[in-house]
């Protein structure tokens, strides 16, 4: 299968400080990518989709000036999350789509942030 | 949007027993994967299946989209197989995933 790599894997850091996380694709390339969110023991929830050459598309209630998304390449979108507070604290992770009609996900090893 | 819903949320099999995880959506999709989710977090497509029956290895998966469901069957289970198994459909005409709330699979030796 298509490979999503992803970095780094665990982030600790201080609050008020910005966080950058990177999500390539390796084997592949991809005009759009999918950043997600998951809280322990809950599922997947969409934060925004990444688009090369354009802004990104925000879920409702995700602050887009919080979470920058850029898609620098068609294999390189990244995340930073700004000035950020221990409730940013969660597992991020990043997926791209592939296949005829990219209908295919490929996921990152996502990345653990802990703000404190 | 679409609204995607599995059954059951946590599940604990021995080894070797067989179980069949339940996926329901809302809407019609063209578009219906399973993934395993490792103790590590990452994400392993399993199946992309919006229709039909596919087997690989001891896994398979069945969707009958007329009926808005899609079923995961795991057989002769492993302690390896431990992790949280998620179902997703597209949300509209893209191809962006809603996940479903995931099952919680423990496989004890």
């Amino acid at each position: 299968g298509a490979v999503v790599s992803q970095h780094p894997s665990r982030v600790i850091c201080k609050s008020g400080t910005s966080v950058k996380i990177e999500c390539r694709s390796l084997d592949f390339q991809a005009t759009t990518m999918f950043w997600y969110r998951q809280f322990p023991k809950q599922s997947l929830m969409l934060m925004a989709t990444s688009n090369e050459g354009s802004k990104a598309t925000y879920e409702q209630g995700v602050e887009k000036d919080k979470f920058l998304i850029n898609h620098a390449s068609l294999t390189l979108s990244t995340l930073t999350v700004t000035s950020a507070h221990p409730e940013d604290s969660s597992f991020y992770i990043c997926s791209a789509p592939t296949g005829p009609s990219n209908e295919k996900l490929f996921f990152g090893s996502g990345t653990q942030l802990s703000v404190l | 949007g679409i609204q995607v819903e599995q059954s059951p949320p946590d599940l604990i099999l021995q080894e070797g027993a067989n179980s069949t995880l339940r996926c329901n959506f809302s809407d019609s999709v063209n578009n219906l994967q399973w993934f395993h989710q490792n103790p590590w977090g990452q994400l392993i497509n399993l199946f992309y299946i919006p229709s039909g029956t596919k087997q690989n290895g001891r896994l398979s998966a069945t969707t009958v989209a007329t009926e808005r469901y899609s079923l995961l069957y795991i057989s002769s289970s492993q302690t390896t197989d431990s992790g949280v198994y998620f179902c997703a459909a597209p949300q509209g005409a893209g191809n962006m995933l809603t996940f479903g709330g995931g099952t919680r699979l423990m496989v004890k030796p």
